[in-house]
């Protein structure tokens, strides 16, 4: 079974400070992507990647940055947080090629005061 | 702006009667289609995946999908008060890296 995981289930910041989330996953994806949800907004894509070292902006990347250093590892940035900022983030990866849909982690959720 | 588009809900339905969930979408180039399903406070969760035209059974679950009419729906048959969660329509978006768009999602209420 694929696994995804991500560093911490529930996380809580202040404004300004820098904050890292980071998803890891074991089945040599190429593909990862980091999303936040919200209530009745669903999920929105913040950032991808289809290879070490290489990233795309999705939907919403204002205010957030990424890195890709190794293959099974891929981390959201936040330089600042600010308290829109709160949400569930999850980190999901997917094979080069695949037909096949995401693999979720467990979330993360991240609170801002 | 490509979007999928689910009714918010909640859809409540008695327990051992259907459940049927409706996604429409914009972008005519999606090639797969995906039904999640996700309880509060956890991630989503994949229950069916849909490529072509019609109906694609799996045990009680059934999804359907029209790309001429840019819709797809999931059927739960014989619901159960475990079915009651969040219910995500994600459709792949055309022009690579298997990028999903997701609908807000529909909250299913199966009540005994």
């Amino acid at each position: 079974d694929v696994k995804v995981t991500q560093s911490s289930r529930y996380l809580v910041k202040r404004t300004g400070e820098k904050v890292f989330l980071e998803c890891v996953q074991d089945m040599d994806h190429e593909n990862m992507f980091w999303y936040r949800q919200d209530p009745g907004l669903g999920l929105r894509l913040i950032y991808f990647s289809y290879d070490v070292k290489m990233k795309e902006k999705g939907d919403i990347p204002e205010g957030y940055s990424v890195s890709r250093e190794k293959k099974e590892r891929f981390s959201l940035i936040l330089e600042s947080a600010s308290t829109n900022q709160t949400s569930m983030y999850l980190c999901a990866s997917l094979p080069r090629g695949g037909t096949d849909t995401q693999y979720f982690g467990p979330g993360t959720r991240l609170t801002v005061l | 702006q490509k979007e999928v588009e689910q009714n918010s809900g909640p859809l409540s339905v008695p327990e051992g009667a259907i459940a049927s969930l409706n996604c429409t979408y914009s972008d005519r180039g999606s090639q797969s289609f995906f039904w999640y399903r996700q309880y509060s406070g956890k991630s989503p969760e994949l229950i069916m995946s849909i490529y072509s035209n019609g109906d694609k059974e799996d045990g009680r679950f059934t999804a359907q999908l029209n790309k001429a009419s840019q819709y797809v729906s999931l059927l739960i048959r014989d619901s159960q008060p475990s079915d009651s969660a969040t219910y995500l329509c994600a459709v792949t978006v055309s022009g690579g890296y298997n990028k999903l768009i997701f609908g807000a999602g529909t909250r299913l209420a199966v009540h005994p």
